[in-house]
């Protein structure tokens, strides 16, 4: 247990879908992120957000929207998928102390199916 | 374009070997280099991490390798064990206000008794 939840573990949707994946973290940390990872591709950083404010946003498709209402929740909402959208999305927490190298713990992951 | 490179993408190596995982990269702004091990179905776990300013730092059998001039730094996994076989991560960051880690591509290690 990292601290870090996601849910729900797995999630199949239709391309013409609405769905939300959630993270939570318990570490009281104030950065959290959100990546995708693909097989045989390196972790794509997608959002990132620092004290609620989004600091990053990596030319991610508009089709996922996130939400930060607070330092401890993360919500990633999702409409309109392709099936090359499918792969395992992770979320993850940091103290965010602002020299770059606060460890990152991670949640377990949504595995996400679109078809 | 890719920050980071590694290899090799899976390794097979014998219990007690040695396993070794290598890490390039451009960016000479990158000043924190961690490793991640990640298990099936779990996130990605920080296993150990180096600051340039060192050419090695070892944490048990786990060794981080760093070579400035090459831009290059490796993991060694010292007497392997099955319970190591997982998917390791070389990543780098530099210093920001936003921690944005650059990873691997990943190496997949299995330990066979």
């Amino acid at each position: 247990e990292t601290g870090v939840t996601q849910t729900p573990r797995h999630l199949v949707m239709g391309m013409t879908n609405k769905k939300s994946l959630k993270c939570e973290q318990h570490l009281g940390h104030n950065a959290m992120y959100w990546y995708k990872q693909s097989a045989k591709k390196p972790l794509e950083l997608m959002f990132v957000y620092n004290f609620k404010e989004q600091t990053e946003n990596n030319s991610v498709p508009s089709r996922f929207s996130p939400e930060c209402p607070n330092s401890s929740h993360l919500f990633l909402h999702l409409h309109t998928l392709q099936p090359e959208d499918s792969a395992l999305y992770l979320c993850a927490s940091s103290r965010a102390q602002g020299d770059g190298q606060e460890t990152q713990y991670f949640g377990p992951g949504t595995r996400l199916l679109v078809l | 374009q890719q920050q980071v490179k590694q290899s090799p993408q899976s390794l097979i190596v014998q219990k007690g070997g040695i396993s070794i995982i290598n890490c390039a990269y451009e960016n000479t702004a990158f000043d924190y280099f961690p490793w991640y091990q990640q298990f099936p179905g779990k996130g990605p776990a920080l296993l150990i991490a180096i600051r340039p300013d060192v050419s090695e730092k070892k944490e048990g059998r786990f060794t981080i390798s760093f070579n400035k001039s090459a831009k290059q730094f490796s993991l060694h996994i010292m007497d392997s064990q099955p319970g190591d076989s997982a998917t390791y991560f070389c990543a780098a960051s530099w210093q920001t206000g936003a921690n944005n880690l650059f990873f691997g591509t990943g190496t997949r290690l299995t330990v066979i008794p």
